[in-house]
């Protein structure tokens, strides 16, 4: 089955550390993209890559990077920099000049501890 | 600043009742409008979508109701059941090359059986 598979599900993270998201798609999706969630802030978009090698910030992007080395693959580092990365993690994807196919991974749940 | 307006943040509603949720936008370039369901620890998932060509979408008890001089846009759920229990978004994007999903904050709906 087609889809996006976000991994792992609940990550911990000491203070100070980076950490990296995984996100994995075979949906042949030129587009991906990174949404941070907060209880009553809904999707805040942190980076979005429309084709591979390529990336743009979005509106929350410091403290955050990502990379786009293969098509399939839109993996997330979270920095020592990010002063409050305690969330949930939704990487999605879509087909470019359109949102019809906007798919959405199961997400990932950071705690730093 | 906040482009997609969404009210309210929470509903409760009985079972075989009408759900409400509203969505204000604010950029005239927006020309497509989906909305997600969420449930929890889930990512979300389309649910229903509408351009603004038409005033109304019906998919089964899920309807989009759509007022292009308002800027607002609605999501009625007719005979509402305990398993519409969820987290709901509006979105919006303009379409063309900036695909860009932006959303509203959500609204948190609880169906009392």
């Amino acid at each position: 089955d087609g889809g996006i598979t976000q991994s792992p599900k609940y990550l911990f993270r000491k203070e100070g550390q980076n950490v990296t998201l995984s996100c994995e798609q075979n949906l042949n999706h030129d587009a991906m993209y990174w949404y941070r969630q907060d209880p009553g802030q809904g999707l805040r978009l942190i980076y979005y890559s429309q084709i591979v090698n390529d990336f743009q910030k979005g509106d929350i992007a410091e403290g955050y990077s990502v990379s786009r080395e293969k098509k399939e693959s839109f993996p997330l580092t979270v920095t020592s920099a990010q002063k409050n990365p305690t969330a949930f993690y939704l990487c999605a994807s879509s087909i470019p000049g359109t949102a019809y196919g906007y798919t959405f991974g199961s997400g990932t749940r950071l705690t730093v501890v | 600043q906040q482009q997609v307006k969404q009210s309210p943040q929470s509903l409760i509603v009985q079972k075989g009742g009408i759900s409400i949720i509203n969505c204000a936008y604010e950029n005239t370039a927006f020309d497509y409008f989906p909305w997600y369901q969420q449930f929890p620890g889930k990512g979300p998932a389309l649910l229903i979508a509408i351009r603004p060509d038409v005033s109304e979408k019906k998919e089964g008890r899920f309807t989009i109701s759509f007022n292009k001089s308002a800027k607002q846009f609605s999501l009625h759920i007719m005979d509402s059941q305990p398993g519409d229990s969820a987290t709901y978004f509006c979105a919006a994007t303009p379409g063309g090359s900036n695909y860009k999903l932006t959303f509203g904050k959500g609204t948190l709906l609880t169906v009392n059986p």
